[in-house]
Formats: structure tokens, sequence, C-alpha cells
């Protein structure tokens, strides 16, 4: 199985929002219900901020919200913060007992 | 919240077998529901899902590491480890333990511990 795809960076200022795109195939990302996206500030644990393609854990700020369109899931943060500037991570499970499949990772920059 | 936290050698050598160990605090790896897994995050790429184990004893692993990885839990000291046998240099990581239940997201992290494979 190959990971999933998704744009190497993206910026916003802060106050606004920013979007991220994660596309994989019907076999995995589109198959599925099982999307999840992961917030990692280098040298931290990753955080999950999304689960089951649009549900927040809680704890987890409102301004996160994702959605999916066929193979492509995507993870919108709106209002954006300082403290939102970190590599953000898709996951898909891809059938046959492969749990996880990444994504190739966004370095989100606020500006 | 569950707390977990990797321990292990930082440095192990080509040919030879990684061995981690994460200890779970918070909880009891026992607890039903609970898959307990291993992640590993390569310098600039990624990151992949190596393998899980259900708090039963059923292991999944990736197919591309299946044949060398081993997860085994010691629900005596409220641990889970990882072995993978014949590392090279590709197997250099940040390795980290997890949890998540059924097939919803990894909801806990430890912090990664980062192993090199080197001579």
């Amino acid at each position: 199985q190959s990971a999933l795809t998704q744009p190497p960076s993206a910026s916003g200022s802060l106050g606004q929002s920013v979007t991220i795109s994660c596309t994989g195939t019907s076999s995995d990302l589109g198959g599925y219900n099982y999307v999840s996206w992961y917030q990692h500030h280098p040298g931290k644990a990753p955080k999950l901020m999304i689960f089951e393609v649009t549900k927040r854990p809680s704890g987890v700020p409102d301004r996160f919200s994702a959605s999916r369109s066929g193979n492509t899931a995507s993870l919108t943060v709106s209002g954006l913060q300082a403290e939102d500037e970190a590599d953000y991570y898709c996951s898909s499970y891809a059938g046959s007992n492969i749990f996880y499949v990444f994504g190739t990772g966004t370095k989100v920059t606020v500006l | 919240q569950l707390q977990l936290q990797e321990s292990g050698p930082g440095l192990v050598k080509p040919s030879e077998t990684l061995s981690l160990t994460c200890t779970v605090s918070g909880g009891s790896i026992s607890s039903s529901n609970y898959y307990w897994a291993w992640i590993r995050h390569p310098p600039e790429k990624g990151f992949e899902w190596i393998g899980s184990i259900y708090y039963g004893g059923t292991t999944h692993y990736s197919p591309s590491l299946k044949s060398r990885a081993t997860i085994s839990v010691d629900t005596s000291k409220n641990q889970f480890s990882l072995k993978l046998t014949s590392v090279t240099a590709t197997d250099t990581a940040v390795y980290y333990c997890a949890c998540h239940v059924a097939l919803t997201g990894l909801d806990s992290w430890g912090q990664g511990t980062l192993v090199t494979v080197s001579s």
C-alpha cells in the first residue's frame, strides 16, 4: 500500500484559515470511514485531531474541522493561531487488517 | 488519560535485532477494546505503522514489516514490546508507541525514541 498524498506545505495568516488535502484511493481513504488527522510539533508526541473522517476528540478546539469527498479528505484550521504551526498528517485504514496508512505530511506555517 | 513511554537502546548495529519496550501508566494494558501499536518516523519521511496487538494477544502487522517485526504484551509489567530483526540503515527512525480503540485514531502516543542503525 502506498502513502497518502499531501501537499508539502501550506500557510495562512493569523486569524485566517488554511485547508490541507489528503488524497488516497478507493481501497483506503475513499473506501472506509476511518480517516484520522494528527498534529505533530517536532520533538513532541503526535496529537490526534480528527478521527472517523469528521469527529473531534474531546479537548480539540472546534477551529479544527474535516471532510471527505471521494478519495480526498481535507482538514481545515480556522482562526489560525501561532500554536497551530506544526506538521499535519492524515491516516486511513487500508483494508486487509492494514490499520494505518499515513500521508506524506504537510507543514503548516502561520504568517 | 493513558500515558505511554518508550525505552530501549538508541543505537543498533546492522543485521542485529532492535528491541523496544513501551510502559503504560494511567490504566491497565489488559483493558478491553484497546490495541497497542508501534509507529515509526524515519528522518525526512512520513509516519509508518509497524503493527498493533490487541489486549487479548491478536497481532496485525504492516505487510512490508511482517516478516521482521514481533509485538508482544507483558501484562505483569503493564508493558508491550517490539522486536525488529535484521535491521539496516533504513530502519533508523524515531519509534513511537501508541494505543487505539478498534480502527479509530491513535489517541495516546509516547514521546518517541530515536533508534539509529549504524556500525
